[in-house]
């Protein structure tokens, strides 16, 4: 399809283990964002990439979340030695030039991981 | 930094009546403001954005909101709610300069009463 396309769309996992979540962004857009989705926290900023450059980290919580982008396409967020507080729903959005152009994230409907 | 705060967590209208969301934000400048929309088992969809200009912007759905730089608000409206805007409303606030990405609000989920 032509929308940003997010795997796996569930994902449960036992605490301590590793999980890869992917994102397939729409063709073109050179922004691309990782957000997090918990119960009544609102969507939380975890990463932005411009290309395959990460200008700003600042929003992942701690050093077991990790990213990368390849190809200025398709990006992975890794959880290493997943925790029950990392259970969230991960929420990816491309965009065309990013805020600062036209605006516009296009989401993906996300990714819900549960840490047994 | 910037902030966003909605401050309703839940509102409840009846069917053809109007809706009011409301939206605070704080920042320095002025911002770019967002209204999306997540509607059950869906992503989140962009009702309209504000980056400057008319302060009454129009969106899709029959959405509008308007900006107050003076109560720094952004709040969403529309004058007749149907069943299908039942969904968790979010307001964002774009810094427009140095870093990029939204900052959003904690949402506001939206009921529709028969």
């Amino acid at each position: 399809g032509a929308g940003v396309s997010q795997s796996p769309s569930n994902k449960v996992t036992e605490k301590g283990k590793d999980v890869e979540l992917r994102c397939d962004p729409i063709s073109g857009h050179t922004a691309l964002y990782w957000y997090r989705q918990s119960l009544g926290q609102g969507l939380e900023f975890l990463i932005y990439f411009q290309g395959n450059s990460a200008p700003d980290k600042s929003g992942l919580p701690s050093d077991r979340f990790s990213a990368e982008r390849t190809g200025g396409s398709v990006s992975t967020l890794t959880i290493q030695r997943t925790q029950q507080e990392d259970s969230a729903v991960y929420l990816c959005a491309s965009s065309l030039v990013g805020v600062r152009g036209t605006g516009e994230l296009f989401f993906g409907e996300g990714s819900r991981l549960t840490v047994l | 930094a910037q902030s966003v705060t909605q401050p309703d967590i839940h509102i409840t209208v009846s069917e053809g009546a109007s809706l009011e969301l409301r939206c605070n934000y704080s920042y320095g400048a002025t911002p770019y403001l967002f209204w999306y929309v997540q509607s059950p088992g869906q992503g989140l969809q962009l009702l309209l954005k504000y980056f400057s200009g008319d302060t009454l912007v129009q969106g899709i759905k029959g959405f509008e909101a308007e900006f107050k730089r003076s109560q720094s608000s952004f709040n969403l409206r529309k004058p007749s709610v149907h069943w299908s805007d039942a969904a968790e409303y979010f307001c964002a606030v774009g810094e427009g300069g140095g870093a990029d990405g939204l900052t959003f609000g904690k949402g506001t989920h939206l009921i529709i009463q028969p």
